[in-house]
């Protein structure tokens, strides 16, 4: 019940695509859903966070999209850029504070 | 200092030797986290601090590993009897206080035991 499924394990965009990451968990007690962006020898860092009073978030050309009833949580990044070549990880976090990692996904974005 | 310090950042050992990690949080954070990072996988958690309490410990493979944070700020991971499934990158991470807060990680120690 504490695991964040995620998917897919790569993708690969062209520049100028839009990339769909997607994420699902099953542990009711999760309100706070942040995806994070590492780049080789990098700790992880934060991009875009969401809690589930709402159903989408947007910063820039990086959204969240938030399905509260399905359990399901994706980010959409508009406009790829080879520059946004990266893994990115979901999270959740609830009552507990401890961050659950999904298995992460890993971009490329080809000119 | 800027942001989360993690030294060192790469560690050899031999099988069965004693290692300590540091981390240096950013100043004023209270939350401090620790966790593990195998290749190709997520972070996995390890320990969170609150203070100087280990507030939950629950991701702590056994009892070779213990971390500390006497005064609040720097931590500690110990691993006793090191073995090679040890290998992993360790990261740091810290936050201004806790509850879904921004967690900020360290570039992590990578911790290859031979």
């Amino acid at each position: 019940q504490q695991q964040v499924k995620q998917s897919p394990q790569s993708l690969i965009v062209q520049k100028g695509g839009i990339s769909i990451i997607n994420c699902a968990y099953e542990n009711t007690a999760f309100d706070y859903f942040p995806w994070y962006q590492q780049f080789p020898g990098k700790g992880p860092a934060l991009l875009i966070a969401i809690r589930p009073d709402v159903s989408e978030k947007k910063e820039g050309r990086f959204t969240i999209s938030f399905n509260k009833s399905a359990k399901q949580f994706s980010l959409h990044i508009m406009d790829s850029q080879p520059g946004d070549s990266a893994t990115y990880f979901c999270a959740a976090s609830g009552d507990t504070d401890k961050l659950i990692f999904g298995t992460g996904t890993r971009l490329q974005v080809f000119p | 200092g800027a942001g989360v310090s993690q030294t060192p950042s790469n560690k050899v050992t031999e099988k069965g030797k004693y290692v300590e990690l540091r981390c240096d949080p950013i100043s004023g954070h209270t939350a401090l986290y620790w966790y593990r990072q195998s290749l190709g996988q997520g972070p996995e958690f390890l320990i969170y601090f609150q203070g100087t309490g280990a507030a939950d410990d629950s991701g702590l493979p056994n009892d070779r590993f213990f971390a500390v944070r006497p005064e609040g700020s720097v931590s500690t991971l110990k691993i006793q009897r090191t073995e090679r499934g040890d290998s992993a990158v360790y990261l740091c991470a810290s936050s201004l206080t806790a509850f879904g807060q921004e967690a900020f990680f360290g570039q992590g120690t990578r911790l290859t035991v031979v």
